[in-house]
C-alpha cells in the first residue's frame, strides 16, 4: 500500500497567518489526491480534490498544489472557523490511504 | 439534496455480530460509489473499502479483508457494514461517504457517522 507522510502533526499559528501542510506518497501518485477538514464530533469536509481543485462551496483561502509524490495545502489566512484536523488521502490505487492528519491550532 | 443517514450508535461485546448502514439520498445511489472509513478514539482515518451498488463491486484494504464485509442493497439505497464477531479493536466511529469519480475520485458527501462500542 502507498504511505501518505503528513506534516506537521500539528501546528500552532496566529489568525491571519499563512499556514502550510505537506503530504508526501511513497510512490508517484499524479495528482490523485484529496485534501479533507475534520473538526472534532464531526464528519470529514472535502475541500480539495485532484490535488489543486477547489470543491464548491470551500473558501478561496484554501488551495493546493503538488503532483507526483508531494503535496502542499495552503491556507492563505488563518480563520478561527478552520481550527480542525487536515488529512491527504491518496486515491491513485487500492487501498486509498490517508496521511496521519495535521491539528491546526490558534496561538 | 445529497445526504447519507448512517444507523445509530452501537453497544456490543466481543463475539457479537453487527450490521450497520448508511442510506443514501438525493441522487442515484447505484451510480456513485460508497466508502466506508473507520476513526478510533483519538486516532485518524482508516479507509475501509468501497463498493458500487449498481452491482455490488467491492474493493476492500486488505487490513480489514476477511474481518469486515462491505455489501449493498440498492433497492433500498443503502450500504452497509457487517463483522460476524466484534473485537474490542473494532471500538470506533465508522463514516461512510459518497465517491464521485467524474472529477477525480472525491468523497464529496460523508455520514454523519457511527459509533460502534465492543466492550466486555
Amino acid at each position: 500500500a502507498i504511505q501518505m507522510t503528513q506534516s506537521p502533526a500539528s501546528l500552532s499559528a496566529s489568525v491571519g497567518d499563512r499556514v502550510t501542510i505537506t503530504c508526501r506518497a511513497s510512490q508517484g501518485i499524479r495528482d490523485d489526491l484529496g485534501w479533507y477538514q475534520q473538526k472534532p464530533g464531526k464528519a470529514p469536509k472535502l475541500l480539495i480534490y485532484g490535488a489543486s481543485s477547489l470543491q464548491s462551496g470551500v473558501p478561496s483561502r484554501f488551495s493546493g498544489s503538488g503532483s507526483g509524490t508531494d503535496f502542499t495545502l495552503t491556507i492563505s489566512s488563518l480563520q478561527p472557523e478552520d481550527i480542525a484536523t487536515y488529512y491527504c488521502l491518496q486515491d491513485y490505487n487500492y487501498p486509498w490511504t490517508f496521511g496521519q492528519g495535521t491539528k491546526v491550532e490558534i496561538k | 439534496e445529497v445526504q447519507l443517514v448512517q444507523s445509530g450508535a452501537e453497544v456490543k461485546k466481543p463475539g457479537e455480530s453487527l450490521r450497520i448502514s448508511c442510506k443514501g439520498s438525493g441522487y442515484s445511489f447505484s451510480n456513485y460509489w460508497i466508502a466506508w472509513v473507520r476513526q478510533t478514539p483519538g486516532k485518524g482515518l482508516e479507509w475501509m473499502g468501497i463498493i458500487y451498488p449498481g452491482d455490488s463491486n467491492t474493493r476492500d484494504s486488505p487490513s480489514f479483508q476477511g474481518h469486515v464485509t462491505i455489501s449493498a442493497d440498492k433497492s433500498i439505497s443503502t450500504a452497509y457494514l457487517q463483522w460476524n464477531s466484534l473485537k474490542a479493536s473494532d471500538t470506533a466511529i465508522y463514516y461512510c461517504g459518497r465517491i464521485d469519480v467524474l472529477a477525480g475520485a472525491k468523497v464529496d458527501f460523508w455520514g454523519q457517522g457511527t459509533l460502534v462500542s465492543v466492550s466486555s
